[in-house]
């Protein structure tokens, strides 16, 4: 089964507009980490937010949030007023807890988000 | 600081021979990842190090791959008998901690090619 599922290959945003794109994952653990990464057509990956199991509060960093709905185990990451640097891949992530005795990040499939001037 | 470095940045090589691929961290990481990420898809989980030692190599495909870390710092994957299979960019990334709530960081890749 997947553990990270990222149902839009792709995306098109108007410039200025917000745009969510969606990840939902499973675990079992209770402990977990939640992360986005952006990569741009030249290849590196750029971390952009982190969400934790126990947070309370949904992570917000400049123009990204983390809509984290724990009950539904999805983890939508917000894009704010996009911009056309915004134009990547992005992916979604998971780093479960040490209780599961794994220590790997699994990533989705990814997201390609355009956006449109 | 100095990020993550990755040699070389593409290496092109038959089908058969041995390869060795650098990954530098930042320094003072502890936690140290390699991923491989093929066309079209996200990084796939290879191997993780705390320290010197692998403490989680259950992502190596097969035995034809193999990573070591010996001072704790500086990692080389290495593959065996490569195959047109194992063309893909070969990512590393580091972290300061071994929690679920660290971030990595990652290098710029290798892009291996194997004809």
């Amino acid at each position: 089964a997947q553990k990270i599922t990222q149902t839009q290959p792709g995306m098109f945003v108007q410039e200025k507009e917000a745009v969510t794109l969606d990840c939902t994952y499973d675990t079992s653990d209770q402990s977990y980490g939640l992360f986005w990464y952006k990569q741009p057509s030249s290849g590196e990956m750029i971390f952009l937010i982190y969400q934790g199991s126990y947070d309370e509060q949904n992570a917000t960093e400049g123009r990204y949030s983390l809509n984290f709905q724990k009950a539904r185990k999805s983890a939508n990451l917000v894009i704010s007023a996009s911009q056309l640097g915004d134009s990547a891949m992005y992916f979604c992530a998971m780093r479960e807890g040490v209780t599961s005795g794994t220590y790997k990040y699994i990533f989705g499939t990814g997201t390609r988000l355009k956006v449109l001037a | 600081g100095a990020g993550v470095s990755q040699t070389p940045s593409n290496k092109v090589t038959e089908k058969g021979k041995y390869v060795e691929l650098r990954c530098d961290p930042i320094s003072g990481h502890t936690a140290l990842y390699w991923y491989r990420q093929s066309l079209g898809q996200g990084p796939e989980f290879l191997i993780y190090f705390q320290g010197t030692g692998a403490a989680d190599d259950s992502g190596l495909p097969n035995d034809r791959f193999f990573a070591v870390r010996p001072e704790g710092s500086v990692s080389t994957l290495k593959i065996q008998r490569t195959e047109r299979g194992d063309s893909a960019v070969y990512l590393c990334a580091s972290s300061s901690g071994q929690g679920a709530d660290y971030e990595q960081y990652f290098g710029p890749g290798t892009r291996l090619t194997v004809t």
